[in-house]
């Protein structure tokens, strides 16, 4: 069965410094798609940014942007120049294939010190 | 466009009833997916459904049940509710095949005493 891992509970940052959130995953398929969702305490899940497990180009959404390291299954967020707006909860998730359910990680709760 | 619609937004049971949610989807979208949400078990796949089909099925118990109708449009329905049901149930929607992911919904929170 696939995991996905967040092994940062909760991250802190200095408004318009920059951080990293940490996401590894376990599968044993070779395509799939990988996902950063945000949740603010609005409580809806928005989706921030995607990567397909068959570009090797790291995908990148305006201040957003993935480490995807698909050997050693990583899939990191960093988040540039960051605002108060973007204080969330931010979950990892994995898809195996187009359809599929989506698997989530037990996310990041990240704070905004201006 | 409109987004994922949940109602209602809060809900407040008693052990032993029933419940029933609802969604509906992005305009053309045919694939509603539910999942629950608990600072325990974190978020966890319920069921999805396409073309009024189920396709998917997560791990929990024939309690928990859903269906869609001809417009999309979705309801999942939790009977013999438990003080463990109390979660925030997320509804999201995408077009099948889609690879840019789902759209969630706000959720119902439903709170079982």
């Amino acid at each position: 069965a696939q995991t996905v891992t967040q092994s940062q509970p909760e991250m802190s940052v200095q408004e318009a410094e920059t951080v990293t959130l940490s996401c590894t995953y376990d599968t044993s398929e070779s395509d799939y798609y990988l996902f950063w969702y945000k949740q603010p305490p609005s409580r809806q899940m928005i989706l921030v940014i995607r990567q397909e497990a068959y570009k090797q180009q790291n995908a990148t959404e305006n201040r957003f942007s993935v480490n995807f390291q698909k050997a050693a299954k990583s899939f990191s967020l960093k988040i540039s120049d960051s605002q108060l707006g973007d204080a969330a909860m931010y979950f990892c998730a994995y898809r195996k294939s187009s359809g599929d359910k989506l698997t989530f990680g037990t996310g990041t709760r990240l704070a905004v010190r201006p | 466009k409109a987004g994922v619609t949940q109602t209602p937004r809060y809900l407040i049971k008693t052990r032993g009833q029933q419940v029933t949610l609802s969604c509906s989807p992005i305009s053309g979208h045919r694939s509603v997916s539910w999942y629950q949400q608990t600072p325990g078990q974190g978020l966890q796949f319920l069921f999805e459904y396409f073309s009024e089909t189920q396709r998917n099925k997560g791990n929990f118990p024939g309690r928990f049940s859903g269906r869609q109708f001809s417009n999309s449009r979705s309801e999942m329905n939790v009977s013999t509710l438990e003080l463990g049901d109390s979660a925030l149930y997320l509804c999201a929607s995408s077009s099948w095949g889609e690879t840019y992911g789902y759209t969630f919904g706000s959720g119902t929170r439903l709170t079982v005493v």
